[in-house]
């Protein structure tokens, strides 16, 4: 079983809609990252969160972990066709690891 | 700043060849990372590497794959005698250390590599 879980998978949105993709485990995590994927483009770093009820902002995304480090959502405000791609979610399960575990993704359309 | 750097970005291959695919860490970094990632599924750890040594392999096939990091040029993730279930994305990603949550990985564009 996936220890990371996405949703949605995929997501069309009209540009200018606000959207939110989310990041589960049924385990504490440790660290948090997220990254977005573009198709040749390999991961771009976009936030790390690691206290629970963290909440950092870069431009129009704003990222959020739970008090019980354990969910993990990606706000995204006033949608952009530079905003497509993929947002992987990825963690640290343990502290001081380096195997950083994946979820499967959520493929972003925004449709100007 | 240059990031991690990988090559080649494409590799095409036929049953029974050997792939290498060369990985540069961001200057400054001495931890390497390699994952794969297979259609339809997400990333998954294969090695990590500091210079000259591998420090944890578990996530590597047994038999077929190795990797290196030398003291001087890039890391380089081998696949013998490659078969097509070996068709992937590979991403390598670097960090200045390991285990601390502010060294976050950052990643290369990925070869992909495809098996005839």
């Amino acid at each position: 079983s996936q220890e990371l879980e996405q949703s949605p998978q995929s997501l069309i949105v009209q540009e200018g809609k606000n959207l939110t993709i989310n990041c589960t485990s049924s385990k504490t995590l440790y660290g948090l990252y997220w990254y977005k994927q573009k198709y040749g483009e390999g991961l771009i770093f976009l936030m790390m969160l690691q206290k629970g009820g963290e909440e950092k902002s870069h431009e129009k995304i704003t990222a959020k972990l739970d008090e019980k480090k354990q969910q993990s959502s990606l706000h995204i405000t006033a949608s952009q066709p530079s905003h497509a791609g993929i947002y992987l979610c990825g963690a640290d399960m343990n502290a001081g690891t380096y195997k950083y575990i994946f979820g499967t993704g959520t493929r972003l359309k925004v449709l100007a | 700043n240059a990031g991690v750097m990988q090559n080649p970005r494409h590799l095409v291959r036929r049953r029974g060849q050997e792939a290498r695919l060369r990985c540069s860490p961001m200057k400054g970094h001495s931890h390497v990372y390699w994952y794969r990632q297979l259609p339809e599924e997400g990333l998954k750890f294969m090695v990590y590497l500091q210079k000259e040594n591998i420090i944890d392999e578990s996530g590597m096939p047994k038999e077929r794959f190795s990797a290196e990091f030398p003291k001087e040029g890039p890391s380089i993730l081998r696949i013998q005698q490659v078969v097509r279930g070996d068709s992937a994305a590979y991403f390598c990603a670097s960090s200045p250390r390991a285990g601390d949550l502010a060294d976050t990985q950052y990643f290369g564009p990925g070869t992909r590599l495809t098996v005839l």
